[in-house]
């Protein structure tokens, strides 16, 4: 089975910080992707990554894949109480039938 | 926009009942997915679905038995629902091997 684990699982900062979150395999990933989930709310896709070596921004967010598309992180430059949820991050892979795998969530708190 | 809407936003039920959870999608997505989220364990698949009247069992299928008998719709239930079921539920469709859109989830409490 593959895993994909996501590290930290809790993270509380001050706003105006900067921080990474990370999600490590033994396996490769054809894709993965990184969702935010506010709560009372599903997950919302933010961003997916195919290439190994890709680095893809969304206004403070960096994501990147790393080159042997096994780990991917993600920085979130001077954070904002607006960025608190639960960050996952899903890989999808073809050995599992095309389905996406998840890591544990880090659970992400921003305090003004 | 896409919609997955979920019937219930919270349920609470007794040990032994049988508990069906509705999901619908407004965006003729072939795939369909139920997940389970617990604190610490992300998400996990219970059953998906590529097409009508067709399931698969993911990760965590025990206890669990679906339906899908048109394109939009997908059941989750519990035939006898355990305290151990207690548990924030995810559906979720795709068009393809891609980005899931997620329903507002069920929070299903059992007693």
């Amino acid at each position: 089975t593959q895993l994909l684990e996501q590290s930290p699982q809790f993270l509380s900062i001050q706003e105006g910080e900067n921080l990474t979150v990370y999600c490590n395999s033994s396996s490769v990933f054809s894709s993965l992707q990184w969702y935010r989930q506010e709560p009372g709310e599903g997950p919302v896709l933010l961003v997916t990554v195919v290439t190994g070596g890709e680095v893809k921004k969304l206004k403070r967010l960096t994501f990147q894949f790393g080159d042997a598309r096994k780990d991917s992180s993600l920085h979130i430059t001077a954070a904002q109480p607006g960025d608190t949820g639960l960050y996952l991050c899903a890989g999808l892979s073809y050995n599992q039938g095309g389905k996406l795998i998840f890591g544990q969530g880090t659970e992400l708190s921003v305090k003004p | 926009d896409v919609k997955v809407t979920q019937s219930s936003r919270y349920l609470v039920k007794r040990t032994g009942e049988k508990v069906f959870l509705e999901c619908v999608q407004d965006m003729d997505h072939e795939n369909m997915f139920w997940y389970r989220q617990d604190p610490g364990l992300g998400l996990r698949l219970i059953y998906f679905s590529y097409d009508v009247k067709m399931k698969e069992k993911g990760d965590i299928p025990e206890g669990y038995s679906v339906s899908r008998e048109k394109k939009e719709r997908f059941s989750l239930i519990l035939e006898s629902a355990s305290t151990n079921q207690t548990s924030m539920y995810l559906c979720a469709s795709s068009l393809s091997a891609g980005e899931l859109f997620f329903g507002e989830g069920s929070r299903l409490t059992v007693l």
